[in-house]
């Protein structure tokens, strides 16, 4: 148990719709990255948060967004769900810059588009 | 942030040592060296972390030579429940850490 939630844990969508996933980070961690993982693959970054800003961005498009609320936990959208989007989506939570450490993940948010 | 390359796929018997190395030829002077593993449907799961020499815990050791452009992975006595996929991550700090993609990992099956 690492402390870190994630909801819902398995989810099916339609093409074309929207998806909102949570995450509440581990308490104390200030940082929280989301991660695609597709079957087969290894986790993708997505984009970061630190202090409710984003930190970071991976090569996804804009209809993948976040946020991250003043007690740290976050949410990513998918807009406009296509097929590949069919994977494990991964929260990680962790301390502030500069500091050596693990990243704590929760056991993720199954999402199949259809 | 370092690229990382690691063996696809291995094999071992149950009670054997594996090894399991990881190539970061641009690893960067504040980079630390993490190795997570990750059970099928799971999040990843920390083992260790090293910055240079030998970093030893309850589960796992890591190996770094000087030049820190590599690192090795090594797990005693494996038993059934050590198959996994397992990844190494170079980045300074969590934050940069956090930012790095994962690469495809080494699986390991470890047979009875």
């Amino acid at each position: 148990e690492t402390g870190v939630t994630q909801s819902p844990t398995h989810l099916i969508k339609t093409r074309g719709q929207q998806v909102t996933l949570r995450c509440s980070s581990q308490s104390g961690h200030n940082t929280v990255s989301w991660y695609q993982q597709a079957l087969g693959q290894g986790p993708q970054f997505i984009f970061q948060y630190y202090r409710e800003e984003e930190n970071g961005r991976g090569n996804f498009p804009p209809r993948f967004s976040g946020l991250q609320f003043p007690n740290y936990s976050s949410e990513l959208n998918v807009n406009a769900l296509e097929l590949d989007d069919s994977a494990l989506y991964l929260c990680a939570s962790s301390l502030g810059q500069g500091q050596a450490g693990e990243l704590f993940f929760g056991e993720g948010s199954r999402l199949t588009v259809l | 942030l370092a690229k990382t390359t690691q063996p696809i796929s291995m094999d071992s018997y149950e009670g054997q040592e594996v090894n399991i190395t990881c190539s970061h030829n641009n690893i960067a002077t504040n980079d630390y060296i993490t190795w997570y593993q990750q059970f099928p449907s799971q999040g990843p799961r920390f083992i260790i972390q090293g910055y240079k020499t030998k970093v030893t815990n309850e589960v796992a050791s890591l190996f770094i030579p000087a030049d820190r452009k590599s690192s090795t992975l090594s797990l005693p006595r494996v038993s059934l429940s050590d198959t996994a996929v397992y990844y190494c991550l170079v980045g300074s700090g969590t934050h940069n850490a956090g930012k790095s993609t994962f690469g495809d990992g080494t699986t390991l099956t470890v047979k009875p």
